[in-house]
């Protein structure tokens, strides 16, 4: 079964500073997805960047970006530039390849909740 | 996208009743999941409602405790039976995008926060 882990239960940052959350995961198999979700206080779950694991380059999206090191299997975010309304738990998520009976599920890791100092 | 929409947003309920929650889509979707976060935690899959058949139900959860309906493409429930305070919660539906396997986003409905006392 594959397993998200996120060792840092809260982390905090300056506004305007880079912030980084950590992620690791363990998995069997090759073809995956890896998903960095936001939990704001309103609950919902809004979707912050994917990575493809086949695709070696890593995944941007404006102030936020991933390192994503598949032999180590950790994918790490990283948000920059760092706004009041980043404030939120965010969950790192994987997800097996397209194919076979359980695709589409998520396995999420514990969580970390985000605090922005103004 | 997606646009899914939750019902109820929160409720509070007597323990030994039970509480429906809807999840209605905008489009056409293959599979919903139904999720549970307990307070301060991270998301559990509780099942897959599938259309057509009965949901998959994850370990730990059972149909009799959770039951869910998959009447179209586009509605689900999830029942919260006989509840007691431990099934204090956020529940939560998800979709995956349009087109099916080859979406890998997957859309969030803002979850009933249930209370039960």
């Amino acid at each position: 079964a594959q397993t998200v882990t996120q060792s840092q239960p809260e982390m905090s940052v300056q506004e305007a500073e880079t912030v980084t959350l950590s992620c690791t995961y363990d998995t069997s198999e090759s073809d995956y997805y890896l998903f960095w979700y936001k939990q704001p206080p309103s609950r919902q779950m809004i979707l912050v960047i994917r990575q493809e694991a086949y695709k070696q380059q890593n995944a941007t999206e404006n102030r936020f970006s991933v390192n994503f090191q598949k032999a180590a299997k950790s994918f790490s975010l990283k948000i920059s530039d760092s706004q009041l309304g980043d404030a939120a738990m965010y969950f790192c998520a994987y997800r097996r390849g397209a194919g076979g009976t359980s695709y589409g599920k998520l396995t999420f890791g514990q969580g970390t909740i985000l605090t922005v100092h103004p | 996208s997606a646009v899914i929409s939750q019902k109820p947003s929160r409720d509070i309920c007597q323990r030994g009743t039970s509480l429906t929650i809807q999840c209605q889509v905008d489009s056409q979707v293959t599979m919903m999941f139904w999720y549970r976060q307990q307070p301060g935690q991270s998301l559990t899959l509780i099942a897959t409602a599938n259309q057509g058949s009965e949901a998959t139900y994850e370990s730990g959860f059972v149909i009799d405790k959770f039951p869910i309906s998959r009447p179209n493409l586009t509605f689900s429930t999830l029942t919260v039976s006989n509840m007691s305070p431990e099934d204090s919660s956020i529940y939560l539906c998800s979709v995956e995008g349009p087109g099916g396997e080859m979406n890998t986003e997957a859309f969030f409905g803002q979850g009933t926060r249930l209370t039960v006392v």
